[in-house]
């Protein structure tokens, strides 16, 4: 499964945007872009995945770039309770196997 | 509906004991998860299961064993505990997948275990 690539901290205001990138230049054609976060203590919440196309679900929006390489994640209005990491992963045969977390994004939402 | 659940919560053994991490899904999911996750460090994968009797090691297998005996739990197994075992467990599952299906990992609230 391709590796990616974040920031290792991020911060955002109270009610405003926050965009989280990632990158994964090794991408191949059947892997999907996944994201989860991890609220202090608890266990990984799911949040959203996608292939090629922009994706958009109750919790968020999923920005894939034309060639894949890179994607973000977006929380349109994020509040305190969005503090947390946010983990990007890409695998490919979505059900089988292993989801690979790396140390993912640190975003700390300031009131 | 209750998701993944673990039991316990919150453990502390002494080196040498054993113990068996319970967790149960009430989701039908056929894919089950073991993971531990340590200070400063993402997760890592001990075991898997794609099915009810079915298991595979993982990225550290190493001093744990598990069981699928019944489609909706899965069981982590320390036969001799560690102290470099000391580490938060979280238990997962997923659906069987087929292309569009929208639904991710559903993990559980962890067991915080402590060998000393």
């Amino acid at each position: 499964d391709a590796k990616t690539t974040q920031p290792t901290s991020m911060d955002c205001a109270e009610g405003r945007a926050a965009n989280l990138p990632c990158n994964h230049s090794t991408i191949s054609g059947n892997e999907y872009v996944y994201w989860y976060r991890q609220i202090h203590s608890q266990g990984p919440q799911y949040i959203i995945h996608g292939l090629k196309n922009n994706e958009t679900n109750e919790m968020a929006s999923l920005i894939i770039t034309e060639d894949r390489k890179s994607s973000t994640l977006i929380l349109p209005h994020a509040t305190l309770r969005d503090t947390a990491v946010y983990y990007c992963i890409v695998r490919s045969t979505w059900g089988q196997g292993n989801l690979i977390f790396g140390k993912g994004t640190k975003l700390s939402v300031k009131p | 509906n209750a998701g993944v659940t673990q039991t316990p919560k919150f453990r502390v053994l002494k080196t040498g004991q054993s113990m068996t991490l319970l967790c149960a899904q009430d989701m039908n999911h056929e894919y089950m998860y073991w993971y531990r996750q340590d200070p400063g460090m993402g997760l890592r994968l001990i075991h898997y299961s794609v099915g009810e009797g079915t298991t595979a090691k993982g990225e550290v297998p190493d001093g744990y064993n598990v069981s699928r005996l019944k489609k909706q739990n899965f069981l982590l197994g320390l036969e001799s505990a560690a102290p470099s075992q000391t580490s938060v467990y979280f238990c997962a599952s997923s659906k069987v997948g087929d292309t569009g299906t929208n639904y991710g990992y559903t993990f559980g609230s962890g067991t915080r275990l402590t060998v000393v």
